[in-house]
């Protein structure tokens, strides 16, 4: 069956960076995109950015181009999110996600912490 | 400040029929169709209706989805207590390049 699997909960100081892993399963990781989206304690969702698998292409969101790193390993079937100058409010709950049946979001990493704090 | 506007919170009794709004503009709803996610505490999102109003295969027929111009509605009939969760809608917006947005979640509570 479909699996995404993430890396165990992280903690950073203030200007450090975080990198959370995404094993995929079950599916063929080259056919389709992976999402990465966060929810701050409390909040609602925050979508940050997609990869290409088959090409490593990238797009991210707006507001953290020059701060995020979308990256793949073929080989491992698993895909990287690298979050860089961290800071107090990038505390959050960081998943994974793909579209594989349909166009949204319809399997999901079982989310990472990542804790910001000095 | 989302893009996308949704009521904090909702309730409703067992058995009865609730329906949760979003409004957004003709940049982001008025464009693309609309999908809803479940949330309970501690887990994942789970998606519940994409294209605005197709469900997922294992998604009870209770949840049904709508879009009329700007605005979406997620409906939830004959409510369990199972169903209490946050709810969240989502779509693109043509003035963040056709990234995604998100409303801030509607907690629904089943008194």
């Amino acid at each position: 069956q479909v699996q995404l699997v993430q890396s165990g909960a992280e903690v950073r100081k203030p200007g450090a960076s975080v990198k959370v892993s995404c094993k995929a399963s079950g599916f063929t990781f080259t056919g389709y995109y992976f999402y990465w989206l966060r929810q701050a304690p409390g909040q609602g969702l925050e979508w940050m950015g997609w990869l290409n698998p088959n090409s490593g292409a990238t797009h991210y969101a707006q507001k953290f181009q020059g701060r995020v790193t979308m990256t793949r390993d073929t080989s491992i079937t698993t895909v990287y999110m690298e979050l860089d100058k961290l800071k107090s409010d990038d505390t959050a709950v960081y998943y994974c996600a793909s579209s594989l049946v349909v166009d949204a979001f319809d399997f999901w990493g079982q989310g990472t912490l990542v804790t910001v704090s000095s | 400040q989302s893009m996308l506007t949704q009521p904090p919170s909702a309730s409703g009794t067992p058995g009865q029929r609730v329906t949760i709004s979003c409004s957004g503009s003709s940049s982001n709803i008025g464009t693309y169709s609309v999908a809803w996610y479940q949330q309970v505490p501690g887990t994942a999102p789970k998606l519940l209706i994409s294209s605005n109003d197709q469900r997922p295969s294992g998604v009870p027929d209770r949840f049904s989805g709508s879009k009329s111009g700007t605005s979406a509605s997620l409906a939830i009939s004959g409510l369990q207590s199972e169903d209490e969760a946050k709810y969240f809608c989502a779509t693109c917006d043509d003035s963040l390049n056709g990234d995604w947005v998100f409303g801030g979640g509607t907690k629904l509570t089943v008194l």
